[in-house]
């Protein structure tokens, strides 16, 4: 049990629809993290919330959008979707920000196919 | 902004055989650096990290890296590998609070 969840685990979209994807980091962690991963490559960051607060986007279009709830939930959204946007979301959950002891644990992820 | 380059894409060995994976980041200074490795159908699992200290760093399953600063390198070593061990390994290195991966090298293990 990895402690994150992630809701959906499998879901396919025709293009131009939009998708919401949601995480629950483990309990007492505040931070909340998104990346993609596409077959073949390594996980590319999309958003950090902490706080509720964006506190850094990776290079990826403004289709793509996020929040985080009073419980420290997240949601991942995208917008008018692309053959390309196919990937495993994967979220990553981590204690208050400390350099000393980043802790990201990740959740299975929601694999995402557009057809 | 950093950047991780691992050179092993795939890597096909037998059980009890020794295995090295190479990583290596971009610039220097205070780095942060972990390897992740993903079985199938699972998560990402962190193995190990280094922050500071000891370069040798001890992970889980018997996994150890050694960090070489002069080198920029990371490289992730087991000196048995076992069939269960098949799987993806990521290397990662924190760049302003986001992990920044490498594309991953994908390890079989024959019995």
């Amino acid at each position: 049990d990895a402690g994150v969840t992630q809701s959906p685990t499998h879901l396919i979209k025709t293009r131009g629809q939009q998708v919401t994807l949601r995480c629950s980091p483990i309990s007492g962690h505040k931070s909340v993290s998104w990346y993609q991963q596409v077959l073949g490559q390594g996980p590319q960051f999309i958003f950090q919330y902490y706080e509720k607060e964006e506190r850094g986007r990776g290079n990826f279009p403004d289709r793509f959008s996020a929040r985080q709830f009073p419980n420290y939930s997240s949601e991942l959204n995208v917008n008018a979707l692309l053959l390309g946007d196919s990937a495993l979301y994967l979220c990553a959950s981590s204690p208050p920000l400390d350099r000393a002891n980043y802790g990201y644990t990740f959740g299975s992820g929601t694999r995402l196919t557009v057809v | 902004a950093q950047s991780v380059s691992q050179h092993n894409h795939h890597v096909i060995l037998s059980e009890a055989a020794s295995l090295e994976l190479g990583c290596n980041y971009s610039y220097g200074g205070t780095v942060n650096l972990f390897w992740y490795v993903q079985y199938p159908g699972q998560h990402l699992q962190l193995l190990l990290k280094y922050f500071s200290g000891d370069p040798l760093v001890k992970g889980i399953k018997g996994f150890e890296a050694e960090f070489i600063k002069s080198k920029f390198s990371f490289n992730l070593r087991k000196p048995s590998v076992q069939w269960s061990d098949t799987a993806e390994y990521f290397c990662a290195v924190i760049d302003t609070d986001k992990l920044i991966f490498g594309t991953g090298t994908r390890l079989q293990v024959f019995p």
